[in-house]
């Protein structure tokens, strides 16, 4: 069936160092993957997204890779910080225009001072 | 823009009970999604609408959950009766034609 995975559940990396998150899908067909950040008691919060005719793509401070060859996407976040330490999820739109996202199981990052 | 707007952000309520959670999505939104979130399973889609049509349930546990959306600017999911399984924080997200997904704060359900 359609899952999106991720590949560790934990992430600790120290202040400064970039962090790169890493997440698996199955439905080849998937055409659009978004990338949310949720803080504790928060509900989660956009940061990036990517459309399946692109391999990459930059924002402030984080960049979204895509490998539609193995079904792999990742968030690379440059100079940690703090305030990045959360539980990050990818999510995959298995259908163009039908809304429906699938969330994997998310990864923590634990930004160490 | 207020973003996503969901209450209540707490409820506590005794099985049996009837819960009802309520969404306003932001204005121009085409797609209304309720998720629920656990520890054991993650995020979940329960059910989402297209300009106020149900289009998918799938997800939707058991006949004691139903979701409606009367207009674009209103949605609830309403539990009867609730169950202790039940608890869980239970997010609504709103998007424009499959883009820019924005999630509310969501409401945190205990069920004594």
């Amino acid at each position: 069936g359609e899952s999106v995975g991720l590949h560790l559940p934990t992430l600790s990396v120290q202040e400064g160092d970039n962090s790169i998150i890493n997440c698996a899908y199955s439905n080849s067909a998937s055409d659009y993957f978004i990338w949310y950040k949720q803080e504790s008691g928060k509900g989660p919060q956009f940061i990036i997204d990517i459309r399946s005719n692109m391999d990459k793509r930059q924002g402030q401070r984080v960049t979204v890779l895509l490998n539609k060859t193995v079904k792999h996407l990742s968030l690379q976040i440059a100079a940690t910080q703090p305030g990045d330490s959360a539980v990050y999820f990818c999510a995959e739109n298995t259908a163009s225009n039908t809304g429906k996202l699938i969330f994997g199981q998310g990864t923590t990052l634990q930004v160490k001072p | 823009d207020a973003g996503v707007i969901q209450s209540p952000r707490h409820e506590v309520t005794e099985m049996g009970q009837e819960v009802t959670l309520r969404c306003k999505p932001i204005s121009g939104h085409d797609y209304l999604f309720w998720y629920r979130q656990t520890m054991m399973r993650g995020l979940e889609l329960l059910i989402y609408f297209n300009n106020n049509v149900p289009i998918d349930d799938s997800g939707m546990p058991e006949d004691r959950f139903s979701a409606k959306m009367p207009n674009a600017s209103f949605s609830t999911l309403k539990i009867q009766p609730s169950e202790p399984r039940d608890s869980a924080v239970y997010f609504c997200a709103s998007s424009s034609q499959g883009n820019g997904y924005t999630f509310g704060s969501g409401t945190r359900l205990t069920v004594v």
